[in-house]
Order: structure tokens, then sequence, then C-alpha cells
């Protein structure tokens, strides 16, 4: 099945202990993303990645770290969490230079991080 | 200019009802206006798109009306059902796949039997 997989879905923590979710797609997308859903704002891009070790911030990158070092998986590190990161985030793929009715965005199920 | 304006926030509409999104968009080089809808506890999934060149699209219960000159485009949910209930975020972008698409702040809808 083709899938966009997070963990671990749900995560408690506390302020400055360095944190990392994972993502990893199975449909071999040149294209991932982070994204923040909070309420009131939408989801809101953290960072992307064109391809292997091609990354690039996006809307909210502030406090976020990324790696591409294989096609399949697209880490989000936090490296001194804090509350305000507290969120629901996803991770999400696409193809790559096609267009974008035949390729669209495919999500996971979201991983909802508390940090205290 | 890279915003994307989505009304109203909540919906309550009544089993049978038409559920009504609004979307409004600045940058007219944006060319795929996607709907996407998300269940709780789960990702958004894409719904239902749209190109410009298009007034119109419609796939079962679900419409997307685009007004290229007014800079809109809605979705509408015919004979909604209590399964509809959910939310829903309209988006759009420029380009070919991998890049980014910008999405509205959402819509939360109950669908009441």
């Amino acid at each position: 099945e083709a899938q966009v997989t997070q963990n671990p879905r749900y995560l408690i923590t506390v302020t400055g202990k360095k944190l990392t979710v994972t993502c990893s797609q199975n449909m071999n997308h040149e294209y991932m993303s982070w994204y923040r859903q909070d309420p009131g704002l939408g989801l809101r891009q953290i960072y992307y990645s064109m391809n292997v070790e091609v990354t690039d911030k996006g809307d909210v990158p502030e406090g976020y770290k990324v790696s591409r070092k294989e096609k399949r998986n697209f880490p989000l590190i936090l490296e001194s969490p804090s509350p305000n990161q507290t969120s629901l985030y996803f991770c999400a793929s696409s193809r790559q230079g096609r267009s974008s009715y035949n390729s669209p965005l495919h999500f996971g199920n979201g991983t909802r991080l508390t940090v205290t | 200019q890279q915003q994307v304006k989505q009304s109203p926030q909540s919906l309550i509409v009544q089993k049978g009802g038409i559920s009504i999104i609004n979307c409004a968009y600045e940058n007219t080089a944006f060319d795929y206006f996607p709907w996407y809808q998300q269940f709780p506890g789960k990702g958004p999934a894409l719904l239902i798109a749209i190109r410009p060149d298009v007034s119109e699209k419609k796939e079962g219960r679900f419409t997307i009306s685009f007004n290229k000159s007014a800079k809109q485009f809605s979705l509408h949910i015919m004979d909604s059902q209590p399964g509809d209930s959910a939310t829903y975020f309209c988006a759009a972008k420029r380009g070919q796949a991998g890049t980014a698409l910008i999405f509205g702040k959402g819509t939360t809808l109950s669908v009441s039997s």
C-alpha cells in the first residue's frame, strides 16, 4: 500500500530535550515536506526537500532541522524543543517534475507533539 | 500575494443540505487549486482539484466552482451526509509537482443528522 509513515504518533517531551520525528514514504517520491497544523492557522510548511541532499526552508523553519540522506526518509529534528512547538505535525510527499494533477501531495497521519 | 483566504471557519449543515466553503487568492500565477479533506486523527487527503482554465469540476457530490476574474473558488457538497463531517482545506500553488502548496486555514464542517 502506498503510504507516508510517521513515527511516533504521539510524543510528550520537556523543553530542551532533543527529539526526532521520522517520516518514510514507499512511493519513490522525490519531493517531501513537513507541515505543522495549529488551530486557526491551518497548515504551514516547515521545510521541504526536492530530492536527496536537497532541502530548503518553508514558511516557519525556526527551531527545526531536517535531513534527506535517502530518498524515502525525511526526519524532522527539534534540537531544543520549546512549548511554542507544541503542534500537530504532518509529513507529505509527491512526485517531482510532473503535473500536480497527476502527482498530488500525500500526507502521513500526523505526529502530535506536546512540549512542556 | 502568497495567501489563500478561506471562509467560513466552521459550518453546520443539516443532513441533505448543501455545504459551501469559499476561498480567495491573490497570486495570479497559481495554476492548481485542490481541496483536501481531513478526518480526526488522519492526515489531509486530496478530495478534488481544478485547473484555472475550467469554471467547474464535479466528482460525485463534490463540486469546485472557479471564478478566475474574481480570484475565488469554492467547494460545494451536495446532499451533505454525517460522514462528510471533517475539516476541509483549500489550497493553491504554481507550477509543477514538487513546489510548495499554500493552504487556507481550514473549515470544520459538521453535518447533523
